[in-house]
């Protein structure tokens, strides 16, 4: 069965620190993996989107490495802010289905 | 632009009853998709619309109905409503198919049935 494992399955770091979130995957055939942010109470934002030839992929203070050989991907977020304080999902596209993540919670401490 | 919007926000609703989740994109988007999120677990896709007309099952359809008459507006009916149907729904949508194209969620209507 096709599924993706993030971990861990919450964090909690102090402002200003920088942390890293962790997906593994089994999809396959794979198409492209994203990171999505999620707000408490809101929908998932799009943060990168990477296909399986982009190795990583940057978006202000978030930077997405993918391994495709070992199936793993990771989500960098430097400098915390409160504001990064959220639930980080990652999703594998197979072909035309998205297989999701139960995600990461992150709360960033002052 | 609005985005995608969905109402209502919170419903609370007795086993049996029956109601429509609205969802409306102003993104001149073809796909529109309906997923429901449950705690410690992934989005699950209920149905998908590939434009105005078709409608298509995803990976947990039972107990939910959709419909697309026009291109903007993607409404998800619960009939007979059941506590495992407690969850919170989110409607997207995406230009091109989802497994290519990025997808654009609402802000999510959390349902509780009791």
């Amino acid at each position: 069965k096709n599924q993706v494992e993030q971990s861990p399955q919450s964090l909690i770091i102090l402002e200003g620190k920088n942390c890293t979130l962790q997906c593994n995957y089994t999809v396959s055939p794979f198409s492209n993996l994203r990171w999505y942010k999620q707000d408490t109470g809101r929908g998932p934002v799009s943060l990168t989107i990477m296909t399986f030839s982009e190795n990583t992929k940057s978006n202000g203070r978030y930077t997405a490495t993918l391994d495709a050989d070992t199936k793993q991907s990771s989500l960098h977020i430097t400098a915390s802010q409160l504001s990064d304080s959220a639930s980080y999902i990652c999703v594998v596209s197979e072909g035309n289905k998205l297989v999701f993540g139960a995600g990461t919670i992150l709360r960033v401490k002052s | 632009n609005a985005g995608v919007t969905q109402t209502p926000k919170f419903r609370i609703l007795k086993i049996g009853q029956s109601m429509t989740l609205q969802c409306t994109q102003d993104m001149n988007h073809n796909y529109m998709y309906w997923y429901r999120q449950d705690p410690g677990m992934g989005l699950k896709l209920i149905y998908y619309s590939v434009g105005a007309g078709i409608t298509d099952k995803g990976e947990v359809p039972n107990g939910y109905n959709v419909s697309r008459s026009t291109t903007e507006d993607f409404p998800l009916r619960l009939e007979l409503a059941a506590p495992s149907q407690t969850s919170v729904y989110f409607c997207a949508s995406s230009y091109g198919d989802r497994g290519l194209d990025e997808q654009f969620f609402g802000p999510g209507t959390r349902l509780t049935v009791l």
